[in-house]
């Protein structure tokens, strides 16, 4: 049963620390893309990558928020220093590049859940 | 900026009846739009797809139309369970391999 693989599902930390959260795409797969939702801004697109390669990060606030694939199997999403601000659910979807190209078919995780005190 | 919302934000239900869930967006000119599912504490699951140059798509007691030059999106969920309890969000892709843009989505409860 493929999926998308983020951990750790709940994050509770406090603010000034740094977070990292991980996504496993589904094998195979070739973009990945990082969301954040909340209550107030709803479902927000972070990054986008293609073949490892960041194609957008505009969403992305770049003082704080950095986003990584350093392999095909791994991307990473990290926060430095976290701020009360940050709490939200974060998001990994991952898809084919046809599909993606084609059609913006993606495939999400179940997402973490951070909490920034 | 492409804007999408979806109204009502909730809708509750008796077991049976049909639901009508609808999506706005400012810009019509789209690639094509998206029906996903969220269940509480998961990841969002793909419902239907509609290429700009449809007009609806079905699957099982699903059905959405697309309405682009109105900026519309319905989908209709017919003889609704408790189990389509759920959020539904709408999202559209303004051109090929793009960003989606979400609605707020709509958050149901069917009463059994």
């Amino acid at each position: 049963d493929a999926r998308v693989t983020q951990t750790p599902r709940h994050k509770v930390t406090e603010m000034g620390q740094e977070v990292t959260m991980r996504c496993q795409p589904i094998l195979g797969h070739n973009t990945v893309f990082w969301y954040r939702q909340t209550m107030m801004q709803g479902l927000e697109l972070l990054a986008y990558f293609r073949n490892r390669a960041p194609l957008d990060d505009s969403g992305m606030p770049k003082d704080r928020f950095s986003a990584e694939m350093p392999d095909a199997t791994l991307a990473t999403l990290k926060i430095q220093p976290s701020e009360p601000r940050d709490s939200a659910v974060y998001f990994c979807a991952s898809g084919f590049e046809a599909e993606t190209l084609a059609k913006n078919i993606q495939y999400f995780g179940a997402g973490t859940r951070l909490s920034v005190l | 900026k492409q804007e999408v919302t979806q109204i009502p934000a909730a809708l509750s239900v008796p077991e049976g009846e049909n639901l009508v869930l609808n999506c706005s967006f400012t810009d019509s000119a789209i690639y094509n739009l998206q029906w996903f599912r969220q269940d509480p504490g998961k990841g969002l699951t793909s419902l239907l797809l509609i290429q700009s140059s449809q007009r609806e798509q079905t699957s099982g007691r699903l059905n959405a139309s697309l309405d682009k030059s109105s900026g519309r999106s319905t989908l209709y969920i017919a003889a609704s369970q408790p189990g389509d309890s759920a959020t539904y969000l709408c999202a559209v892709g303004k051109a090929a391999g793009n960003k989606l843009t979400f609605g707020g989505g709509t958050r149901v409860l069917v009463k059994p």
